[in-house]
């Protein structure tokens, strides 16, 4: 697609739910980036996928985030049990290139994830 | 540690002006520095990208500097309009194999008229 799509825009749940986000990334792209955004904060990464596996998980916070891309271009971010803290805004960018880290990288508007 | 901090937190300007905005980086091995400018409710957008070698580069109105001996980078907005008001976010890359990209808070500018 012309730019990183990420569904969906916006998510309430209750405490304890399982949530589901999607990014869909600019065709062509290997590398693929989540991040969590709290409110006046930067950006703070989460996992890094080059292709279908992940290169760099160290930023989860704990085993009940998980995320996949089976098929090495749309990618979900998976989250048990969800808890009031999850809530953020979670990004997902991708980039041409990878392994340098000095690939531009481009951004989607974000999923808002709210757990009530 | 790996930081960025970025100054001032906001800052409020008139239609027109110019305006710098400050980030400095304890960050180690260097690979990159980058600006990025977020709207509200959006994703961030990449402004520029510069690498040990450089030491300035402008896109548009928007000029950034860095000094890799102090580890400090400006980002200078020339003739400001109601547009540029967003969060700008200085991004340190490590030279490391992976994604070690190091995020600031972010400068909430606000332009006004």
């Amino acid at each position: 697609g012309a730019g990183v799509s990420q569904t969906p825009s916006n998510k309430v749940t209750e405490k304890g739910k399982y949530v589901e986000l999607r990014c869909d990334p600019i065709s062509g792209h290997t590398a693929l980036y989540w991040y969590r955004q709290s409110l006046g904060q930067g950006p703070e990464f989460l996992i890094y996928f080059q292709g279908t596996g992940a290169a760099d998980d160290s930023g989860l916070p704990n085993d009940r985030f998980f995320a996949v891309r089976p098929e090495g271009s749309v990618s979900t971010l998976k989250i048990q049990r969800t808890e009031r803290g999850d809530s953020a805004v979670y990004l997902c960018a991708s980039s041409l290139t990878f392994g340098t880290n000095t690939g531009e990288l481009f951004f989607g508007e974000g999923s808002r994830l709210t757990v009530l | 540690k790996n930081q960025v901090e970025q100054s001032p937190q906001s800052l409020i300007i008139l239609e027109g002006k110019n305006c710098t905005l400050q980030c400095n980086y304890t960050v180690s091995p260097f690979s990159n520095l980058r600006w990025y400018k977020q709207d509200t409710g959006r994703g961030p957008v990449s402004l520029t990208i510069m690498t040990f070698s450089e030491n300035t580069k402008s896109n548009g109105r928007y000029t950034a500097t860095l000094d890799a001996d102090t580890k400090q980078s400006s980002l200078h907005i020339t003739a400001s309009q109601l547009s540029d008001s967003a969060s700008y976010i200085c991004v340190v890359g490590v030279n490391q194999a992976g994604t070690a990209l190091i995020f600031g808070k972010g400068t909430t500018l606000s332009v006004s008229s």
